[in-house]
């Protein structure tokens, strides 16, 4: 089966500027989950989703949000961008983590380059 | 939140020897899991332990959980160069929300 598919891969982008990123889950997975990877701070939780509402939320600012469809694909957005938000941003979908610990799937991430 | 703390993050060695990769924290987790990430891509799932004690195989890679939950290890038996990448432990919070909290890293390189 299809594996979880992030776009875009790569994008660059200035301070000031918003940006949108999308997370299509595995087929039949309704937990998207969303990390920020840089090389200082690892893996950072930003959010959870599950049916269309947000399960779990990290310690992030309110510039980073997302939201899900009912089709459980996914968007983040972060507005007013930061040199900082320079990062790799993973999405990751499961079957369903209300019953405690799930495999997550991750995709391949969206390289974002703030200049 | 928990925090997860991974020791070394970086190990360079060469092929045929053996190494442990050790995930530290004051916290105890309901579960641990292990990722591996090579470049360009996600993490992918090694095992996940969850009984304090528990020790798991996998070929030459062998995790194990701490008896109080709050650590683990993982063990790797005459590394292979095919073994390099970032290894990730995560732990999933006991109380609170149901979150997987990430260990910083091991960048491991085995040199042929």
């Amino acid at each position: 089966k299809a594996g979880v598919t992030q776009t875009p891969r790569y994008l660059i982008k200035t301070r000031g500027q918003q940006v949108t990123l999308s997370c299509s889950p595995i087929s039949g997975h309704r937990s998207v989950s969303w990390y920020q990877q840089t090389p200082g701070q690892g893996l950072q939780f930003l959010f959870e989703y599950f049916s269309e509402t947000q399960r779990n939320k990290g310690n992030f600012p309110g510039r980073f949000s997302g939201r899900q469809f009912s089709n459980s694909r996914s968007e983040m957005n972060v507005s007013t961008l930061e040199l900082g938000d320079s990062a790799l941003y993973l999405c990751a979908s499961s079957l369903d983590r209300t019953g405690g610990t799930g495999e997550l799937f991750f995709g391949e991430g969206s390289r974002l380059t703030v200049l | 939140t928990q925090l997860l703390e991974q020791s070394p993050q970086f190990l360079s060695i060469q092929e045929g020897e053996n190494l442990t990769v050790y995930c530290n924290s004051s916290s105890v987790f309901s579960s641990l899991q292990w990722y591996r990430q090579e470049p360009g891509e996600g993490p992918v799932l090694l095992v996940t332990v969850v009984t304090g004690g528990e020790v798991k195989k996998l070929k030459r890679l062998t995790f194990q959980f701490g008896d109080a939950r709050k650590d683990s290890s993982l063990h790797i038996t005459a590394a292979q160069p095919g073994d390099t990448g970032l290894y990730l432990c995560a732990g999933e919070e006991v109380q609170g929300a149901q979150k997987l909290v990430f260990g910083q890293g091991t960048r491991l390189t085995i040199n042929p």
